[in-house]
């Protein structure tokens, strides 16, 4: 099966920069996304990285090491809306036709003033 | 096109009781997902449709829970016998596949806002 572990919470300033880690074992690996999810709200997609390196979407980036089966989220410039909860997901190409993404624990975030 | 719709979006009932969610997701979209989320966790995977079929169904899925999408559109989710361990946040959420859009297709989700179940 598959595994992510990923810290339960993290506190920054606002305009600070945040890194959120997540490391993963899953035997067909095939992905790895973000998603961000506010209280009482539905996840939504962040970033996907397929392949080693950074990815870059607009204060967001996300970065990926497949031979270390390790990923990150790195947050600039917080804001207080940037304040909610942060999920990474592996998709595995190996199970179930590897078409579900297996989310982690999530990482909350709280950015203070 | 208003994305993924959930209803009802809040639902109360006695253990015992059977209840029925209803997910339409977005129109272009032929796959279909239905996950469960508690407190404090991540979305579990409960099961996935491609168009009508129903291509796999997590072991987290008992035979009180069934899932249906006729006709490749909608979805309902239908758990019988209800128990307090139901009360959950159940999210559908829908994606392209990968053909229709690269490697990213069944990475994106679009999520609905989630029926909230809670189980007396």
């Amino acid at each position: 099966g598959q595994s992510l572990e990923q810290p339960s919470e993290v506190t920054a300033v606002e305009g600070a920069i945040v890194q959120i880690n997540c490391t993963y074992q899953t035997s067909g690996f095939y992905g790895l996304s973000w998603y961000q999810q506010h209280d009482g709200g539905a996840p939504t997609f962040l970033s996907y990285n397929g392949l080693d390196g950074l990815e870059e979407t607009g204060r967001f980036s996300s970065f990926l090491s497949r031979s270390d089966s390790y990923g990150y989220l790195l947050l600039q410039e917080l804001q207080m809306k940037d304040s909610a909860s942060y999920f990474c997901a592996v998709r595995d190409i190996l199970t179930g036709g590897g078409n579900k993404l297996t989310f982690g624990t999530g990482t909350q975030l709280k950015v203070e003033l | 096109d208003t994305g993924v719709s959930q209803n009802p979006r809040h639902k109360i009932t006695k253990r015992g009781q059977n209840v029925t969610f209803r997910c339409d997701p977005i129109s272009e979209h032929n796959r279909l997902y239905w996950y469960r989320q508690t407190l404090g966790q991540g979305p579990e995977f409960l099961t996935y449709f491609q168009n009508e079929a129903q291509l796999e169904k997590s072991r987290l899925l008992s035979d009180r829970f069934s899932a249906e999408r006729p006709k490749g559109s909608f979805s309902t989710l239908e758990i019988q016998r209800t128990e307090q361990g139901d009360s959950a946040m159940y999210l559908c959420a829908s994606s392209l596949a990968d053909r229709d859009r690269g490697l990213f297709g069944a990475n994106v989700l679009t999520f609905g806002a989630g029926s909230r179940l809670t189980v007396l």
